[in-house]
């Protein structure tokens, strides 16, 4: 039982390129998220999904798109970086059965654009 | 939305000492939860507390939804509670968790 993946987990992007974050979960969870952790402002969400075929937006999700591909996999896509998007990216889930409304993180994604 | 307001912001504590970490939030939750930080980045889910107390080991929660606030305890701390504590609340009808800003602790030996 792995919880939680992210790859990658350390990424460097010049402006204007584009890269996709993968999340995968093995806790049969329905809801899945993406957040985005800077200095000093705490976790935001980005994007999250409450079940498979949904997607809706967060606090903070210009520049982003994301995708539900199923019940495990959750991505987060960014079409053209900008060095804003410079972040620590975290990927959770959380199940609203078993061990109900408890959420779990991935390890994070370091991005730096430049 | 929703607001979440941790206090104090920073704490620094010789090993071995308690302490209280506060969450206070501006309207009815459905859920809330505490979690920690480790120096390294990576965030552990501490307590499901959306009212009521919970004990595990040294740590211990609690919430008192009517007066919209919950308390993080930390007994006997050592060097490995250092981190960042946020706490996190999803409002009714909303699906999604907010979190605070979050509160830095520093243990030291």
């Amino acid at each position: 039982n792995a919880g939680v993946t992210q790859t990658p987990k350390f990424q460097v992007l010049k402006t204007g390129q584009s890269m996709t974050l993968q999340c995968a979960q093995d806790m049969n969870h329905n809801s899945m998220y993406w957040y985005r952790q800077d200095p000093g402002m705490g976790l935001r969400l980005i994007y999250y999904s409450a079940s498979e075929g949904t997607t809706d937006k967060g606090e903070v999700p210009n520049g982003y798109n994301v995708s539900r591909l199923n019940k495990r996999e959750f991505s987060l896509r960014l079409e053209s970086a900008a060095p804003s998007q410079t972040s620590v990216y975290f990927c959770a889930s959380m199940g609203k059965l078993s061990s109900w409304g408890e959420q779990y993180f991935g390890p994070g994604t370091r991005l730096t654009v430049t | 939305g929703i607001q979440v307001e941790q206090s104090p912001p920073d704490l620094i504590l010789q090993e071995g000492a308690n302490s209280t970490l506060r969450c206070n939030f501006s309207d009815s939750v459905n859920n809330l939860q505490w979690f920690h930080q480790n120096p390294w980045g990576q965030l552990i889910n501490l307590f499901y507390i959306p009212s009521g107390t919970k004990q595990n080991g040294r740590l211990s929660a609690t919430t008192v939804a009517t007066e919209r606030y919950s308390l993080l305890y930390i007994s006997s701390s050592q060097t490995t509670d250092s981190g960042v504590y946020f706490c996190a609340v999803e409002g009714r009808g909303s699906e999604k968790l907010v979190f605070g800003k979050g509160m830095k602790l520093t243990v030291n030996p």
